[in-house]
């Protein structure tokens, strides 16, 4: 029973690439986060979506950020014209339900912005 | 809005000694506690929970108490390894913000043999 998955594991860009980041949930789980951990700082939540529908994007920086969860395929977060301040690792976590249910974290992106 | 505040770190202690981190919380109804673990390199996993007042979390000689006089879930454990040597990390989630967990800055611990 395969766990969430990330890819890729590192990635870098140079600034004002585009980063798009992917995450296939553990199978069954219709409900994905997405969170951002900086350097030597707290997991910070961006955004919860379920198939084809954003739920809480609360957390995502207004410009240059999306999120989706198509039908089809795995969760994407698309950063455009990075920055280095964008540098940090990218944490997808799923569940089974939304709610107050336990998530399960895959192993997480690395970007780097050269 | 919801927050967890947990004991800053680092925490060093030496293989065999008691370990506690503090995590207090708040939150608006009534959350689900949760204590993940995480190791260099990797994501977060879930160590622990409890979903009700006075429930009692554990797993791996880890044990926590889900205390809602004091909005507390104090992470202990009797004898600790170099294996724990981690980042734990005290989160809560409840039905009003539903999906949306809250995550404390996560406590860096070293054990040394």
């Amino acid at each position: 029973n395969a766990g969430v998955m990330q890819n890729p594991r590192h990635l870098v860009r140079r600034r004002g690439q585009e980063a798009r980041l992917r995450c296939s949930p553990m199978k069954g789980h219709s409900h994905v986060y997405w969170y951002r951990q900086l350097p030597e700082e707290g997991l910070k939540f961006m955004v919860y979506l379920q198939k084809e529908n954003i739920i809480d994007e609360s957390g995502m920086p207004k410009e240059r950020f999306s999120a989706e969860f198509p039908k089809e395929g795995p969760s994407i977060l698309r950063i455009q014209q990075v920055v280095r301040g964008d540098s940090a690792a990218y944490f997808c976590a799923s569940s089974p339900a939304g709610g107050i249910d336990e998530q399960y974290f895959g192993p997480g992106t690395r970007l780097t912005v050269t | 809005g919801n927050s967890v505040t947990q004991m800053e770190g680092p925490v060093t202690l030496s293989e065999e000694a008691f370990l506690t981190i503090n995590c207090t919380y708040t939150a608006t109804g009534y959350p689900s506690l949760f204590w993940y673990v995480q190791y260099p390199g990797e994501g977060l996993q879930l160590l622990l929970k409890a979903t009700k007042a006075d429930d009692k979390g554990s797993n791996k000689g880890f044990e926590a108490t889900y205390r809602k006089e004091t909005t507390s879930f104090h992470l202990e454990k009797g004898s600790v390894q170099v294996s724990d040597s981690a980042v734990y990390f005290c989160a809560l989630s409840d039905r009003a913000n539903a999906g949306k967990s809250t995550f404390g800055d996560g406590t860096t611990l070293t054990v040394k043999p």
